[in-house]
């Protein structure tokens, strides 16, 4: 079983709104991520959190607010976002991120498309 | 910078093989050849990788050319529900890896 599941798959916010995305997964995985994507474009990577830990934050602005409760679980929290912050948001998970000589496959979930009004 | 080239769209008439190649001149020693793809408005789906040698699972197979510098995806029998974007990523193994995305090929299988 490679699932990732995410919810709500589609959220429509104002720009004054606290709305969060989740993310979930039960393979054991003990690195999570968190991407943004735009429409025709490949993904981008945001946030990175190996054994609950944020590991990488590809310098996102601060109104995107990541959160790992535990090892199965992913949050994005979101306050005062901007229309261009729009998107489809995509969570993956991997066994671990990094080992030295190692290599381990990034399992995305569905995605949440988020529309900023 | 993107380290992988894909032509942006291709067709292929359902039940052939679809061939996607991607160029990779740059490709260093540690890093592998990954291939992800993406139907419309879902998450990336996980397809195959390899490193220096041919790789085949149930999905596709994946050839290396023997300089490393491009290589080919190939979907065996191409069914309507493999059109999708196709996106070649190189990665580095190792410590401190993130996938590379490329642009991607919009493959369209045709009736």
């Amino acid at each position: 079983d490679t699932e990732v599941t995410q919810t709500p798959k589609h959220l429509v916010m104002g720009m004054t709104n606290k709305k969060s995305l989740k993310c979930e997964q039960h393979m054991g995985h003990r690195a999570m991520y968190w991407y943004k994507q735009k429409a025709k474009k490949p993904p981008e990577l945001m946030f990175v959190y190996s054994y609950e830990k944020l590991s990488i934050n590809e310098s996102v602005p601060s109104r995107f607010s990541p959160e790992c409760p535990n090892s199965s679980l992913l949050n994005l929290h979101l306050h005062a976002l901007q229309p261009e912050d729009s998107a489809l948001y995509l969570c993956a998970s991997s066994q671990v991120w990094t080992m030295a000589g190692g290599i381990y496959t990034q399992y995305f979930g569905p995605g949440t498309r988020l529309t900023v009004l | 910078d993107a380290k992988t080239t894909q032509p942006p769209s291709m067709d292929c008439a359902e039940g052939r093989a679809a061939n996607l190649p991607c160029n990779h001149s740059t490709i260093s020693g540690n890093e592998y050849v990954y291939w992800y793809r993406q139907i419309h408005s879902q998450g990336p789906q996980y397809i195959i990788h390899g490193l220096k040698n041919n790789e085949t699972n149930e999905m596709a197979s994946l050839i290396i050319t023997e300089d490393r510098k491009s290589s080919t995806l190939i979907l065996p029998h191409a069914t309507l529900r493999d059109t999708a974007v196709y996106y070649c990523i190189v990665r580095v193994g190792g410590s401190n890896y993130q996938l590379i995305w490329g642009a991607g090929t919009k493959l369209i299988i045709k009736p």
